[in-house]
């Protein structure tokens, strides 16, 4: 049963870009988790969504930054316009459909802004 | 708002030695709680949870964490550290209104051979 699955695992980006991280949840998993990480910081919540549904994202910026995850395929974190202070370390998490009582985290994708 | 407080930054032990990484959180009602290990450049990894029962946890690679409420803490513990255990451990608990995780900033463990 493979784990949480992120791509890509690093990402660079020149100002003003796009880039669009993905994540597939382990298998079974229905709900779907992003945190973002800045250097020498712990994880801050943006996002929580289940199938075609975001539930939560009290965490998001409001302007440049949204997230889906569709019937079919990954979820996806989009971040336009990027700029320098988005550089940080994106960590997608996925629990079962009962419930988030555990989280179980992907790799990452740290994401670079030249 | 609700928080979780890891006081240590970065705590330094010998091998062999023992180690206890501090986490404090706030808001009473028994919260979810975890703590995660992160190596440099690699994702979490889940050592342990704490839901109801037995205060006292046990988790993967040796470690074990305690649920004390009078205190509002969940102090992890291992009785013997190895180099391997050097990297970043962060205690989390699930937010009470969501399904969210509150992570603490972190401890570094570094581990002196």
């Amino acid at each position: 049963n493979a784990g949480v699955m992120q791509n890509p695992r690093h990402l660079v980006r020149r100002r003003g870009q796009e880039a669009r991280l993905r994540c597939s949840p382990m298998k079974g998993h229905s709900h779907v988790y992003w945190y973002r990480q800045l250097p020498e910081e712990g994880l801050k919540f943006m996002v929580y969504l289940q199938k075609e549904n975001i539930i939560d994202e009290s965490g998001m910026p409001k302007e440049r930054f949204s997230a889906e995850f569709p019937k079919e395929g990954p979820s996806i974190l989009r971040i336009q316009q990027v700029v320098r202070g988005d550089s940080a370390a994106y960590f997608c998490a996925s629990s079962p459909p009962t419930g988030g009582e555990t989280q179980y985290f992907g790799p990452g994708t740290r994401l670079l802004v030249l | 708002a609700q928080s979780v407080t890891q006081p240590d930054i970065h705590i330094t032990v010998s091998e062999g030695a023992s180690l206890e990484l501090r986490c404090n959180y706030s808001y009473g009602a028994t919260p979810y709680l975890f703590w995660y290990v992160q190596s440099p450049g690699q994702g979490l990894q889940l050592l342990l949870k704490y839901f109801s029962g037995d205060t006292l946890v046990q988790g993967i690679k040796g470690f074990e964490a305690e649920f004390k409420r009078s205190q509002s803490s969940f102090n992890l513990r291992k009785p013997s550290v190895h180099w391997s255990d050097a990297a970043e451990y962060f205690c989390a608990r699930r937010d009470n209104y969501g399904q969210n995780f509150v992570f603490g900033p972190g401890t570094r463990l570094s581990v002196l051979p």
